[in-house]
């Protein structure tokens, strides 16, 4: 699978928007950038995901340059609750077996 | 609330015990996962389940044991275990095995 390289930590003042950035440089055409967010002492939980086009939810936006090789991950409107470790993914389209590899991931505290 | 219920939320234990782990999902999914998480560690993946099949065995020492009984239910059944091995155990379940992960809260393990 293709490695991602993402910032230790990050701050973020409440209520303004939060830009997560991850390198994945080495990704092929047939996968698929993930991101999750682990709250202290919770599961991860699953956030967005896309594969070429930006794409937005609830939660989030995810900002996918053209040629593939980076990504950010837009908090619009952070909280104190957004507070947690935002891990970046690639994952293949095809992935038979479903293993999901997880690196360090990004600590964003959100202060007041 | 993602669906995914893992009991017990703490457990303490001794290396000669023996003691199991148990996940439980009404999502309807029908691939489950344990993930071990340590101390300052990336997550770790450990065993898939596929339709209640094991797909993979992440070279987790014997001394762990995993059974999937049926799709909704995931144990890890722990013997002999050493302090190491104490760690924040995860379960996950997703509807295939390319698709997005719940995960449940885990169970923080102790072994003394």
């Amino acid at each position: 699978d293709a490695k991602t390289t993402q910032p230790t930590s990050m701050d973020c003042a409440e209520g303004r928007a939060a830009n997560l950035p991850c390198n994945h440089s080495t990704i092929s055409g047939n996968e698929y950038v993930y991101w999750y967010r682990q709250i202290h002492s919770q599961g991860p939980q699953y956030i967005i995901h896309g594969l070429k086009n930006n794409e937005t939810n609830e939660m989030a936006s995810l900002i996918i340059t053209e040629d593939r090789k980076s990504s950010t991950l837009i908090l619009p409107h952070a909280t104190l609750r957004d507070t947690a470790v935002y891990y970046c993914i690639v994952r293949p389209i095809y992935n038979q077996g479903g293993k999901l590899i997880f690196g360090q991931g990004t600590e964003l505290s959100v202060k007041p | 609330e993602t669906g995914v219920t893992q009991t017990p939320r703490h457990l303490v234990m001794g290396m000669t015990n023996k003691k199991s782990l148990k996940c439980e999902q009404h999502l309807g999914h029908n691939a489950m996962y344990w993930y071990k998480q340590s101390a300052k560690k990336p997550l770790e993946l450990m065993f898939v389940y596929n339709f209640k099949e094991q797909t993979e065995n992440n070279s987790v020492p014997s001394r762990f044991s995993p059974e999937c009984p049926n799709s909704s239910h995931l144990f890890l059944h722990l013997h002999t275990l050493q302090p190491e091995d104490s760690a924040l155990y995860l379960c996950a379940s997703s509807p295939a095995s390319n698709e997005k992960l719940f995960f449940g809260s885990g169970t923080q393990l102790s072994v003394l």
